[in-house]
């Protein structure tokens, strides 16, 4: 498609339980980014892919996130086990070349 | 460790007025600096670019920046305008390279007022 599609637009989980975020890149794109968005402005990289391989995953909290870019299938952010801090906006993008990216409309994660 | 600084963190203007929203960069190495905007409720869209070139760069939207290496600065900049601008807008740039991530500053809240 033309636009990176995420699902769902909100997510509400009670704290402890699973959440997973799905993201279809722009077709033809081999990056995929997430990023998290906390209080409205701030920014954070959580990892990122190239193809079905992680790239860079510096961002990634280790004990509760983790991520897939399987083949033929929308990448996945999963976190295990929530907690009222990872209420936010998650955002995934793509990137033809790895250098211009494209955002989806993000899936805003409210764990109450 | 790269680092982004937007010194405005809200505006408000009145319709027609110019705008100049600063953004000012830390990194030794070679960056890809970008302009994003963020309309209530939307994703973020990019405003514009600078890769290497002209450092004057345009953009969506009649916006416009000029990347000064000496200053680590890139400032956003639109002569006249629109309610229609009100959004936040982000500065974010990322290491020359392949899929480097994108480091954001805290964004500028612009208010246009009829």
């Amino acid at each position: 498609g033309e636009e990176v599609a995420q699902t769902p637009k909100h997510l509400v989980r009670g704290e402890g339980q699973k959440a997973k975020l799905y993201c279809a890149p722009i077709k033809g794109h081999s990056y995929v980014f997430w990023y998290q968005q906390v209080l409205k402005n701030e920014f954070k990289f959580l990892i990122s892919f190239q193809n079905e391989n992680v790239f860079d995953e510096t961002g990634m909290p280790k004990e509760r996130f983790s991520a897939k870019c399987l083949p033929n299938s929308p990448c996945s952010l999963e976190i295990q086990a929530t907690k009222l801090e990872d209420s936010a906006v998650y955002f995934c993008a793509s990137s033809q070349l790895g250098v211009e990216a494209f955002f989806g409309q993000g899936t805003r994660l409210t764990v109450v | 460790a790269q680092s982004v600084s937007q010194h405005n963190h809200h505006v408000i203007l009145s319709e027609a007025a110019s705008l100049e929203l600063g953004c000012n960069y830390s990194y030794g190495g070679t960056v890809n600096l970008f302009w994003y905007v963020q309309y209530p409720g939307q994703h973020l869209q990019l405003l514009l670019k600078y890769f290497s070139g002209d450092p004057l760069v345009k953009g969506i939207k009649g916006f416009e920046a000029e990347f000064i290496k000496s200053k680590f600065s890139f400032n956003l900049r639109k002569p006249s305008v629109q309610w229609s601008d009100t959004a936040e807008y982000f500065c974010a740039v990322n290491a020359g390279g392949t899929a480097s991530k994108l480091t954001f500053g805290t964004g500028t809240r612009l208010q246009v007022t009829l």
